[in-house]
This record gives structure tokens, sequence and C-alpha cells, in this order.
């Protein structure tokens, strides 16, 4: 069964970067699109951008535009998503999650997700 | 302010139904492009309960139903339940925005 499994909770300075991975399993990791989406304490869920892990394009929310970067391993089935330039609003716990080989489309399958809590 | 509207609350009674509304535009639901709901229990990852508008993946029972209609979307819930208390969530693809867009959630209560 489709499985991902995300990195651990991380604490960050302001200013600084974090790096989430979500490892997949269970599937071609090459043929679904992996998306990142964050949830602040106590609000919603908002979407951050999409990767294609068999060609490695990419597509980010113009919030985030110039600050994430998402990138992947073919070789350990891996995505990786890195926020810099890190403010206290970036507190959140980041979610990746996949819709299968369509762009757009439901998010069937969710990593349990990564709390970043940025503090000085 | 998300790009769709959901109310922030709604309640019932165990047994009686509900309906969460989702409000969008000519770019996303108004469009055509489809909705999804999620439903997130407190502390757990997000867990798609209706695609394309209509549609409930395996194991989510039928007491869950979608529809749409122009810019609009709506979730129902009938024989509520306890176990039902949980945020819910409406998605669709923007295309002014290029990107997918989430409401703010709708938080039920189970009297």
């Amino acid at each position: 069964q489709v499985q991902l499994v995300q990195s651990g909770a991380e604490v960050k300075k302001p200013g600084a970067s974090v790096k989430v991975s979500c490892t997949a399993s269970g599937y071609t990791f090459t043929t679904y699109y992996i998306h990142w989406v964050r949830q602040a304490p106590g609000q919603g869920l908002e979407w951050m951008g999409i990767i294609n892990p068999s060609g490695d394009s990419t597509n980010y929310a113009q919030k985030f535009q110039g600050r994430v970067t998402m990138t992947r391993d073919t070789s350990t089935g891996t995505v990786y998503m890195e926020l810099s330039s890190l403010r206290s609003e970036d507190t959140a716990v980041y979610f990746c999650a996949t819709g299968g080989t369509e762009v757009i489309t439901a998010f069937d399958y969710w990593g349990q997700g990564t709390l970043v809590t940025v503090s000085s | 302010q998300s790009v769709l509207t959901q109310p922030p609350s709604v309640s019932g009674a165990p047994g009686q139904r509900v309906t969460i509304s989702c409000t969008g535009s000519s770019s996303n639901i108004g469009a055509v492009y489809d909705v999804h709901w999620y439903q997130q229990l407190p502390g757990t990852a997000p867990k798609l309960l209706i695609y394309g508008n209509t549609n409930r993946p395996s194991g989510v029972p039928d007491r869950f139903s979608g529809s749409k209609s122009g810019t609009s979307a709506s979730l129902a819930i009938t024989g509520l339940q306890a176990e039902d208390e949980a945020d819910y969530y409406c998605q669709s693809y923007d295309s002014n925005l290029s990107g997918w867009v989430f409401g703010g959630g709708t938080k039920l209560t189970v009297l």
C-alpha cells in the first residue's frame, strides 16, 4: 500500500532554513506527483507546491516562491522540501501528500506530518 | 482569507443531518475543476472523504455525500455520530493562482 513517511520534528531559529523529507513506498516512486501542504497551529491547510519526481519539475505557490525548494532523490524514493529565511509565522505542521499520477486531482495519501517550530 | 469560503463551525445532535458549504469563484469551483473534501481529526493528517465532487473512497460510509453547483459545493453528513466530530476542509484547483486552494475549514461539533 502507498505510504509516505516524513522526517521528525525540527526547531529552528529565525532566519535559518529547514529541510523536511518524505519517503515514499508502495508504488513506483517516479510516477506519483508529490505535494506539500502546511498547517499553522489552529489554522487551516495551505498548499505550498508540487514536484514531479520523474523529471524534477516543480510548481510553487506564489506566496512561497523564492523561499521554498522541492527536490527528489530517486535512489531512495525521497522528496525534500526546504524552506529558507524562516520566521515565526512558518511555525506549522508540514505534510507531504499525493494524488497519484494525475496532476489535478484529490490527495489520496498523506504523510504523518512534521512539526517545524521557529523560535529564538 | 481563504480562496474557498466555509462556515467556521456547524453542529448537530446524534442522528441528525448537517451540511457544510464551500463557496468559490469562476476560477476554481465555477470552472471545470472538481471539489474534494477532507476530514481531519485532532493531531492527525487529513483524510480524503469525497473526491470528484460526489465520490466516496473505499471505506468511507455512505452517510457522507458531496454535491457541486455553480461556484459552490456542499458536504452532507447524515445520521451524525460522535466519531464524526472533526474539522472538514474543501479543496479545488484555481486557474488564476495555478495552484490548489483549500477552504478555511469547518469544525463539526456533535452535541
